[in-house]
This record gives structure tokens, C-alpha cells and sequence, in this order.
């Protein structure tokens, strides 16, 4: 069972560059979630989903986007790459009930230079 | 306003003592969940414990329980017995209403488990 996949597992960028973050989960969960994480730092959403088709922003969306064009995945897609943009970025999924746990990917390290 | 606040950066605690972590919330949903994970240096969020707004006991998950004060906003980590593999960075969550299933985290607590 290989729950939530993230790729790449690392990567650099320089400035004005594109790139997708990919994201997969098997666990047919109906909700995903990118968070992004600055060193020393909690994590902020950048953009959810609840499903497919359904897309909405979180807390810090400026530089990114999204599409959930199945339930399984949710690639995150970074337009002209900043220094600000520099961050480790989780993917997570989750059940639609309250108690349900967010189950996260392990992570891809993004340098922008 | 910051939903969920972590005041401790950092601890150290022996190996086989209990510690205590820090963490307060600010919601006015009157139903909300709690979360905790673990994230060691290895990167990986690893999920600890959950306790809803309406339990009426305190969670527990082996050497993990939840000291939930829901009058004071508080909904403390606690860690029996410490081991080494207990040093990591872990992290308050919250999940506010009936119908919303993102969680906002706090900035974190590193733990240090000494000899």
C-alpha cells in the first residue's frame, strides 16, 4: 500500500523556471491538500481539493496552481519560480469525516537560486 | 490571528521521563478537531493522536495522550517514557467546523530525548 507519492523527491530551480510537483494517493480519499514548509517553520496550505474537478485556495496560493482532474491525483504546478518559492512541499490526502488524519507524502525539497 | 500556537521552540527531556508539550488553539466553532504529528529528521509527518471537540475523555495512543482543556483552549501532547527515537519536531493541528477538513498547524516543538 503506497498511501500518498510524491516526485520528485528533490529539485532545483532557477529563477523564472516552471515545474510540477507530482502527487499521487491510493487510498481513494476525496480530499488532498499541498502544504508548503519553510525551515523551522508549521506548514501553510497552498491549495486544497475536495474532490475531483474541485479546486480552492488555502492560505498562501500567490505562485501556484492546481488541477484534480482524478481522484488520485493532484499535481501542483509552481509558474516562474522565486526565491520565496524556496520550501519543502508535502502533498497530503484525507477522508471526507472529522476525525479522519491528513496522510502526507514524504515530501519534495525545492531550491529556487 | 494564529489559530494554533505553540509557545515551546525547543526541549530537552531525559531518556524515560515524560514531557510535556505546549498548545493552545483559538476557534469559535463549537465543533473542531485536534491533531498531533510527529516529523522526525528524516522529513516524514507521522500521525500521532486526535481528539474531537465533543470527547469527553482525554485521547490516548500507547505513550501518547492528550491533556484536552477545552475551557482554557489547551490541548496539551504528553509523552511517557521517553525514548530517543522521540526527538523530532511535533506538531499542534487544528480542524475547525463540520464541513471543513483542512488543518492549520502551529510552527512546531523540537524535542531532544538525552541519554
Amino acid at each position: 500500500n503506497a498511501g500518498v507519492t510524491q516526485t520528485p523527491k528533490f529539485r532545483i530551480l532557477k529563477i523564472g523556471q516552471s515545474m510540477t510537483l507530482q502527487c499521487t494517493q491510493d487510498m481513494n480519499h476525496n480530499y488532498m491538500y499541498w502544504y508548503r514548509q519553510d525551515p523551522g517553520m508549521g506548514l501553510k496550505l497552498i491549495y486544497y481539493s475536495v474532490g475531483a474537478g474541485i479546486t480552492d485556495k488555502g492560505e498562501v496560493p500567490n505562485g501556484y496552481n492546481v488541477s484534480r482532474s482524478t481522484t488520485e491525483d493532484f499535481p501542483l504546478r509552481l509558474e516562474l519560480a522565486a526565491p520565496s518559492q524556496t520550501s519543502v512541499y508535502f502533498c497530503a490526502s484525507s477522508y471526507m469525516e472529522g476525525n479522519s488524519p491528513l496522510h502526507f507524502g514524504n515530501g519534495t525539497r525545492l531550491t529556487v537560486t | 490571528a494564529q489559530k494554533i500556537t505553540q509557545t515551546q521552540p525547543g526541549m530537552f527531556v531525559q531518556e524515560k521521563e515524560a514531557v510535556t508539550l505546549d498548545c493552545t488553539y483559538d476557534t469559535s466553532d463549537q465543533s473542531y478537531g485536534l491533531f498531533w504529528y510527529k516529523q522526525p529528521s528524516s522529513g516524514e509527518m507521522i500521525f500521532l493522536i486526535y481528539q474531537g471537540s465533543y470527547d469527553e475523555q482525554n485521547a490516548t495512543e500507547g505513550r501518547y495522550s492528550l491533556n484536552f482543556q477545552k475551557a482554557r483552549k489547551s490541548a496539551n501532547l504528553v509523552i511517557s517514557a521517553s525514548q530517543l527515537g522521540d526527538s523530532a519536531m511535533y506538531f499542534c493541528a487544528m480542524r475547525e467546523g463540520q464541513n471543513d477538513y483542512k488543518l492549520s498547524f502551529g510552527a512546531g516543538t523540537t524535542v531532544t530525548v538525552r541519554a
